[in-house]
């Protein structure tokens, strides 16, 4: 099984800040890799596939990048409404498998 | 616009069955893979498996295999999913999600989500 491995498993910014989000594929993936946000008592909500694609409706301060083994997520003017856990899954192989998650707080 | 309904929360007791159902519409059910991921409380996500509505093949994850079973009825657009022999390990909300990529179980990534299924083994 291909590990996925997020880092930080938490972070808090203020609002406005820049939040970057590191995933790390334990073989190569290529760039099938997605992100998702997901906030309490809700489903994930897919924002970036193919690692850097944004996914209709997601706001463009949103941004994904990276390939092969190590990827990024990153939200610029972090905003309130960003506070959430934030969880990357590998596309290539069965089973799929996801990162571990990353908590973002606002300060 | 896309739905995915799931069925209510249930509480079973271990060694019982349980029967998720997952609704879908607003776009064609036979095109789109439909995926199921489990999570516990506090925890991260665990993909359980895949179907196919247009075929019914399946595609189990190994730790559910023999557990699990996935079907679909495809003419009200529904997919269940199965789950034997429930333990307190079992406990957890279960999704249903579509892929993103129509007519491919390549590369899956999950696009749009039913609202979870709390199901609690509790003797």
């Amino acid at each position: 099984d291909i590990q996925m491995t997020q880092s930080p498993s938490s972070v808090s910014e203020s609002v406005g800040d820049r939040v970057t989000i590191t995933c790390r594929a334990s073989q190569d993936i290529m760039a099938w890799l997605a992100w998702y946000q997901q906030k309490p008592g809700k489903a994930p909500k897919l924002l970036i596939y193919s690692a850097s694609l944004l996914q209709d409706g997601v706001p463009p301060r949103f941004s994904g990048s990276g390939i092969g083994t190590e990827f990024t997520l990153t939200i610029n003017n972090l905003q309130p409404e960003d506070s959430a856990i934030y969880y990357c899954q590998q596309a290539i192989n069965f089973p799929l498998t996801f990162g571990g998650g990353t908590k973002v707080e606002i300060k | 616009q896309v739905q995915l309904v799931q069925s209510g929360a249930e509480v079973k007791k271990p060694g019982a069955s349980v029967k998720v159902s997952c609704k879908a519409s607003g776009y064609t059910f036979s095109g789109f893979h439909i995926h199921w991921v489990r999570q516990a409380a506090g925890q991260g996500l665990e993909w359980m498996g895949w179907i196919n509505p247009d075929t019914g093949d399946t595609n189990y994850a190994q730790n559910f295999l023999g557990r699990v079973t996935m079907t679909r009825d495809s003419s009200n657009s529904l997919v269940y999913m199965e789950m034997i022999r429930l333990t307190k390990d079992d406990t957890a909300v279960y999704y249903c999600a579509k892929v993103r990529y129509y007519n491919s179980g390549r590369f899956p990534q999950l696009d749009y989500w039913g609202q979870g299924t709390l199901v609690s083994v509790s003797s």
